[in-house]
């Protein structure tokens, strides 16, 4: 089963607010990576965080790898109608055996109201 | 420069049949994965192939199988449909091994009735 901790489940905010997020677990990962995922359509990708202590920012967003390598946040700035959808994040464990493989979290799922 | 190309998008089968999903990567990449996602369980991961090779397999039984040809493209086949296998499938393509970003197509959206 998933591995990852995401929260919070769902938001509901006005626009022009603000939004964070953010994936805990209790083993560590060597990639963390954000997605954001549209009704019927594949997860796009937003951002790639490959060090512990990165910050990255992709426009109005910006996510950090936890130093402890083991959670990560995004943040959206300013939010605007098109910023509805379904945010997942992602990690690749540290380990052979997780070769390739991602671990995802449960979702967020983010409603904007204009 | 096209995308992930998954086929078909929609896909109605019976239980007990078999389905064969298409997925052709980014071009020049080598890596393809593949995940299940559903409303319980959410994204997981079937298995990954590079350079025709499985490198790695998540935990799903004998019936959900892959393969990578030699131009990158894969296809993964489920025999014996069950109704809980209704899902929408996901292909992840990368450029090779390691940890590097994973871009996904548009996903094929698999009912067993």
């Amino acid at each position: 089963g998933q591995q990852l901790n995401q929260s919070p489940q769902s938001m509901f905010i006005q626009e022009g607010e603000d939004v964070s997020m953010n994936c805990t677990s209790s083993s560590i990962f060597n990639t963390w990576l954000w997605y954001k995922q549209d009704p019927g359509e594949g997860p796009v990708l937003l951002i790639a965080l490959y060090k512990a202590g990165e910050l990255t920012s992709n426009g109005r967003l910006t996510a950090q790898f936890g130093i402890t390598r083991k959670d990560s946040f995004l943040n959206i700035s300013a939010s605007i109608p098109s910023d509805v959808g379904i945010y997942f994040c992602a990690g690749q464990l540290a380990g052979g055996t997780s070769y390739g493989k991602l671990t995802f979290g449960q979702g967020t799922i983010l409603t904007v109201h204009p | 420069k096209a995308g992930v190309t998954q086929t078909p998008r929609y896909l109605i089968k019976t239980r007990g049949q078999q389905v064969t999903l298409s997925c052709s990567p980014i071009s020049g990449h080598r890596s393809v994965s593949w995940y299940q996602q559903t409303p319980g369980q959410g994204l997981q991961f079937l298995f990954e192939y590079f350079s025709e090779t499985q490198r790695n397999k998540g935990n799903f039984p004998g019936r959900f199988s892959g393969r990578q040809f030699s131009n990158s493209r894969s296809e993964m086949n489920v025999s014996t449909l069950e109704l809980g296998d209704s899902a929408l499938y996901l292909c992840a393509s990368r450029i090779g091994a390691g940890n590097t970003e994973a871009f996904f197509g548009q996903g094929t959206r698999l009912t067993v009735v």
